[in-house]
């Protein structure tokens, strides 16, 4: 059974930073393209970032650009988020997700139950 | 960016009703279109990946169809646990981009 598991969300003041984890079972990680999509409260669902099976590509919504970093390791079958420069904005459920296939244009096929992050003085 | 249009925003229905969302993407994509179902509190559920195909494990009353620019995603009749909030995606290109949701309400 496909398993994702987030951790690492919490309170943040603006401007700080956090780390999110994404820790993956039941399937061959390496060979898969992961990525994070995140919900404000009350609000849809936005594609943050996505990393492919090597770790060799990445790509991230422009607002996150140059303060978000995604990573993964492979040999621990988990994935990183690492967020700095906080702002208010970036307040919400972060999800980790696994695409479909080993193809960056697959479907999201499975979702963590989400981790939140609230950025607030 | 590709920007993803779904109508409606918002539709009440009743059990045993025919219903269709659809989703205008602002350029062609092929067929690289999905769709999701979210329950408040929870994650997202993948029902419908590349326009028309679905996923293991969803009911066969749900459908999905289309190509290029319009798609559209039907439940033939509906049950008491399809009332959720729905989502199209676009995998085209980057960035990933989805619909602002329709949510069905009874």
């Amino acid at each position: 059974e496909v398993q994702l598991v987030e951790s690492g969300g919490g309170l943040v003041q603006p401007g700080g930073s956090l780390r999110l984890s994404c820790a993956a079972s039941g399937f061959t990680f390496s060979s898969y393209w992961m990525g994070w999509v995140r919900q404000a409260p009350g609000k849809g669902l936005e594609w943050v970032a996505n990393i492919k099976p090597d770790g060799s590509e990445k790509y991230f919504v422009d607002s996150v650009k140059g303060r978000f970093t995604i990573s993964r390791d492979n040999a621990k079958s988990s994935l990183y988020l690492q967020m700095n420069s906080l702002r208010a904005e970036d307040t919400a459920v972060y999800y980790c997700a696994r695409r479909g296939a080993a193809t960056r244009r697959a479907c999201f096929e499975y979702w963590g139950q989400g981790t939140l992050v609230t950025v607030s003085s | 960016d590709i920007q993803m249009t779904q109508s409606p925003s918002s539709l009440s229905a009743s059990v045993g009703d025919r219903v269709t969302i659809s989703c205008r993407a602002s350029q062609s994509i092929g067929s690289y279109v999905n769709w999701y179902q979210q329950k408040p509190g929870k994650a997202p559920k993948l029902l419908i990946y590349a326009a028309s195909n679905l996923q293991t494990g969803v009911p066969s009353r749900f459908s999905g169809s289309g190509s290029g620019t319009d798609f559209t995603v039907t439940i033939s009749s509906l049950q008491p646990e399809d009332f959720a909030t729905y989502y199209c995606q676009q995998s085209y290109s980057i960035p990933d981009t989805f619909g602002q949701g329709t949510n069905l309400e009874i």
